[in-house]
């Protein structure tokens, strides 16, 4: 089964600049996830998606971060202006609607000068 | 919301030696804690996952205990090799809303010296 695909894998922009993340979750999977990786912390969620709605944003910095899931399927990330902390990586990840199991993909590494 | 906390931060063992992590959480609601390795720049994987419904689960040398009343859990790795040096993340899950509500802990780094 092919896993969660997410694109692209490393990505270096300067402060207000702008950038976008995308991710394929694994097929037939409902729920998709973006999560925050700090250097040396634990995932943090962003934004979790149930086929094309959303069902949590609340620690999502809406004035600077959007996500959208248009067709249920694939997702994109937008960092609008960045900041510089808001380097870290970001991880996607997706489930079955009625299974806890998550399964990531392999995250961009975002690095903002 | 829910709060998980895990400890220690870091931990070095010999090659053969035990490993323990643990973790607490708060909201009593949590029903589902999956642990996660992840291996330095690759992505998390589940580990091994373990049900209110069930206080212990072993799988070979890994192992993972709940107890629910002190809202505490564990994960426990027996005779340790050195590709099972990683960053252990442990997580707690809940139905919220009728949704799938994680939130995890801020990981542990595992070394074991062959």
């Amino acid at each position: 089964e092919a896993g969660v695909a997410q694109s692209p894998r490393y990505k270096i922009i300067e402060k207000r600049q702008s950038v976008a993340f995308w991710c394929n979750p694994i097929s037939g999977h409902a729920t998709l996830y973006w999560y925050q990786q700090i250097l040396g912390q634990g995932p943090k969620l962003l934004i979790q998606f149930q086929n094309n709605g959303v069902v949590d944003d609340s620690q999502l910095p809406k004035d600077r971060f959007s996500a959208e899931r248009l067709k249920g399927v694939d997702s994109t990330l937008k960092i609008q202006p960045a900041k510089l902390e808001d380097s870290a990586v970001y991880l996607c990840a997706s489930s079955f609607a009625s299974e806890e199991t998550q399964y990531f993909g392999p995250g961009t590494r975002l690095l903002v000068l | 919301g829910e709060n998980v906390e895990q400890h220690p931060s870091t931990l070095s063992v010999q090659e053969g030696d035990s490993a323990v992590i643990k973790c607490t959480y708060s909201d009593s609601a949590s029903n589902y804690f999956p642990w996660y390795k992840q291996e330095l720049g690759k992505r998390p994987q589940l580990i091994i996952d373990i049900r209110s419904n069930v206080g212990e689960k072993k799988d070979q040398r890994i192992a993972v205990t709940l107890n629910k009343t002190a809202k505490h859990f564990s994960l426990h790795i027996t005779e340790t090799q050195p590709e099972d040096s990683a960053v252990y993340f442990c997580a707690a899950s809940m139905k919220s809303g009728g949704y799938q509500k994680v939130t995890f802990g801020i990981g542990t780094k595992l070394q074991v010296i062959p």
